[in-house]
This record gives C-alpha cells, sequence and structure tokens, in this order.
C-alpha cells in the first residue's frame, strides 16, 4: 500500500513534443504528489505539486493531471526540450503527518533535437 | 543550488568499515531526511529529524544511524559496511516538520569495495 508505481521507465521524445510520465498509487492516505527532475550528478529538485482538491495544475510547459477516483497522477512536458532531459521521479506522501515522501521508480527522459 | 549542503561528495571504502556523511540543511529550516539511492531500489526514505529529534524512520538497517545537533546539521552514520551499501545518500531538508516541500542537497556517493 505504500508504493507508487511510475511508468514507462524511459521515453524519448521529440524537440516539441509532449511527454507523458504516468504514476499510480493505492494508499488513499496520500495528500501530496509533488515530480522532482534529477539531473546527472544532482539532487532532486521540486519541479511541480498537486493536492486532491484539484484535477490539474499548470506552471509554465509543466501540468500535472490528477485522477483521485482512479488513484493516479500524470506529468505532462509540453514543447519537450533537449534540457527537460533528466530523471523525473514521481512521490506521495501524506502532507501532514510523518511528511516522508515515497518515490516512483523514476522515468529518465530523452529530448533529441 | 537548493541551499543544502553534504560532505563528502564522494566517499571510496572497504566492506566491514564505518562512514559518516554530513549535511547542512538550507537556513531556518528544522527538518532533515536521509534517503538512499540505488540503481536497484530507487530513492528510498531512512529517517528524519525535527529540531533534534528523530521523529519518523524508514527502511533504515541497524547497522546505519543518524543525528541531528543542535545546530541542525546531521550526520548519517554508516558502519559494518557492505557491497550492497554503495549507493547515492542524499539529504533533505524542510521548514518544519508538516510542511510539504523537500530540497534535496547533491548527495554522496558512496562505494564500498
Amino acid at each position: 500500500q505504500q508504493q507508487v508505481k511510475q511508468s514507462p521507465q524511459s521515453l524519448i521524445v521529440q524537440k516539441g513534443g509532449i511527454s507523458i510520465i504516468n504514476c499510480a498509487y493505492e494508499n488513499t492516505a496520500f495528500d501530496y504528489f509533488p515530480w522532482y527532475q534529477q539531473f546527472p550528478g544532482k539532487g532532486p529538485a521540486l519541479l511541480i505539486a498537486i493536492r486532491p482538491d484539484v484535477s490539474e495544475k499548470k506552471e509554465g510547459r509543466f501540468t500535472i493531471s490528477f485522477n483521485k477516483s482512479a488513484k493516479q497522477f500524470s506529468l505532462h512536458i509540453m514543447d519537450s526540450q533537449p534540457g527537460d532531459s533528466a530523471t523525473y521521479f514521481c512521490a506521495a506522501s501524506r502532507a501532514y503527518n510523518t511528511d516522508k515522501l515515497i518515490f516512483g521508480t523514476g522515468t529518465r527522459l530523452q529530448v533529441f533535437p | 543550488d537548493s541551499g543544502v549542503t553534504q560532505t563528502p561528495k564522494h566517499l571510496i571504502t572497504a566492506t566491514g568499515q564505518r562512514v559518516t556523511l554530513r549535511c547542512s540543511p538550507r537556513s531556518g529550516d528544522l527538518s532533515v531526511y536521509w534517503y538512499q539511492q540505488s540503481l536497484d531500489q530507487g530513492l528510498q526514505f531512512l529517517i528524519q529529524y525535527y529540531n533534534g529529534e528523530e521523529r519518523a524512520k524508514g527502511n533504515i538497517l541497524e547497522r546505519f544511524s543518524a543525528q541531528q545537533f543542535p545546530d541542525l546539521h546531521s550526520e548519517l552514520n554508516l558502519s559494518s559496511l557492505e557491497l550492497g551499501d554503495s549507493a547515492l545518500y542524499f539529504c533533505a531538508s524542510a521548514l518544519a516538520k508538516s510542511t510539504d516541500t523537500q530540497y534535496f542537497g547533491p548527495g554522496t556517493r558512496l562505494t564500498v569495495l
């Protein structure tokens, strides 16, 4: 029940295309869903996050779509750029409880010019 | 730059040895989290400290221990090291115990030979 399942494991997208990464969770107590971006040799950095009271959140080219009934959430990267090439992790936590993040297994995104 | 610092950046040691990883949180942050990142296990939560006290434990081995000092820096001690302990160890900090955004440091790469 603590798992967060992430797919695909890797993704290759052409510049200007849309990158979509999906995550699913089981624990209905989760109420905070962040996405982290990690470049090689760096620590994960918060990209965007959503709470289950909204179905979508957009920040620039990055959008989270959230489906509470299906217990799924996804990251969409519009107009993907070579600089977006990185590993993306979804995560989940109970925001006002133990705070620990349960991470998905990561998606390695490569954007080719 | 997240404002979280970790030392050393790289650490190479032998099986059976003991090492100490150090983390300085962002200025003003009271919570420190430790995560282990390995190729086969992904990012795993180890332990959290808040204002000097242990707050939550994850998949931390008995050979591992941590503490947070009065100046809020934290140390992760790994003893009786095994080959399987080779991984990236990240520290993250957050403002308070009931907050969402965790800021990750650059990590310490531990290699056990």
